[in-house]
C-alpha cells in the first residue's frame, strides 16, 4: 500500500449526469476525508469519515452529493444531476488517529460540459 | 470569520537562493498549523507542522515559523531547487476543539524557481 489511492482521475460528463469517483486509503488509517479544490484555490472541506461513520459534512456538499464508507474502507462520492458548477478538483485523504497531517490522493479533476 | 491566507499569490526565486512563504491566520484557538506541498495534477503533499507551543521547527531544507503574537506563520526553504516549485498552502484545524481535525485551507503561494 504506497498510498491514497483515487479513481478515475480524470472524469468528462454532460451536465445532468450521475458520477461517481472511488476513494482508497491508506489500510491502517481509519479517518478519511473529502476536499472539492477549484483553480487557483485551497481544498476545502466536504465530508469526513471515522471508519465507517460519516460524522461530518460541509454545507457545500448539497443533496446532490453522497458519500459512503460502507465497510470503513474505501469510499465512494456520487455527484447527481451534475452541473457545470461541480467542475473541480476532488481530493480524498486519509489519516490515523494519531498525527495531525493527512495523506492525500492525486485527486479526481472533474469536468462538466 | 475565522481565516487563513496568504500575503502574496506568487514567489520567484533564484535556485540556490532561500525561500520564505508567508501565511497569516486568525483564529488564536488553532492549536496546530500545517504546511502543504501540491505540485501541477498532484494532491497536496505534507511538508511539515507545528504546534502552537512553539514557535520554530526545523525539517530537512524547511523551516516553519511561527508568531502568536502576531498570528503569522512562514516557510522557509534553503537552498532552493527546481523540484521546489509548486503550490505551497498552510492548513489549520477548522475546528480545534474538535476531533474530526478538518483543516481550512489558504489559497496558496506559487513558488516558481529560476534558473
Amino acid at each position: 500500500d504506497t498510498g491514497v489511492s483515487q479513481d478515475p482521475r480524470h472524469k468528462i460528463t454532460k451536465r445532468g449526469q450521475n458520477v461517481t469517483f472511488r476513494c482508497d486509503p491508506i489500510s491502517e488509517h481509519n479517518r478519511l476525508y473529502w476536499y472539492r479544490q477549484t483553480l487557483g484555490q485551497g481544498p476545502e472541506f466536504l465530508t469526513y469519515f471515522q471508519n465507517e461513520a460519516q460524522l461530518e459534512k460541509s454545507r457545500l456538499l448539497s443533496d446532490r452529493f453522497s458519500a459512503e464508507r460502507p465497510k470503513g474502507s474505501f469510499s465512494t462520492l456520487e455527484i447527481q444531476r451534475t452541473e457545470q458548477g461541480d467542475s473541480a478538483m476532488y481530493l480524498c485523504a486519509s489519516s490515523g488517529s494519531l498525527g495531525n497531517g493527512y495523506t492525500f490522493g492525486s485527486g479526481t479533476r472533474l469536468t462538466v460540459v | 470569520g475565522e481565516s487563513v491566507g496568504l500575503h502574496l499569490p506568487t514567489l520567484s526565486v533564484q535556485e540556490g537562493d532561500n525561500s520564505i512563504i508567508n501565511c497569516a491566520y486568525s483564529n488564536s484557538a488553532s492549536d496546530y498549523f500545517i504546511w502543504y506541498k501540491q505540485e501541477s495534477g498532484k494532491g497536496p503533499q505534507f511538508i511539515i507542522d507545528i504546534r502552537s507551543n512553539m514557535d520554530k521547527r526545523q525539517g530537512q531544507r524547511v523551516t516553519v515559523l511561527l508568531n502568536k503574537t502576531v498570528k503569522h506563520l512562514s516557510l522557509q526553504i534553503a537552498a532552493t531547487q527546481p523540484g521546489d516549485s509548486a503550490v505551497y498552502f498552510c492548513a489549520e484545524p477548522a475546528n480545534p476543539s474538535g476531533s474530526a481535525r478538518q483543516l481550512t485551507f489558504g489559497s496558496g503561494t506559487q513558488l516558481t524557481v529560476l534558473p
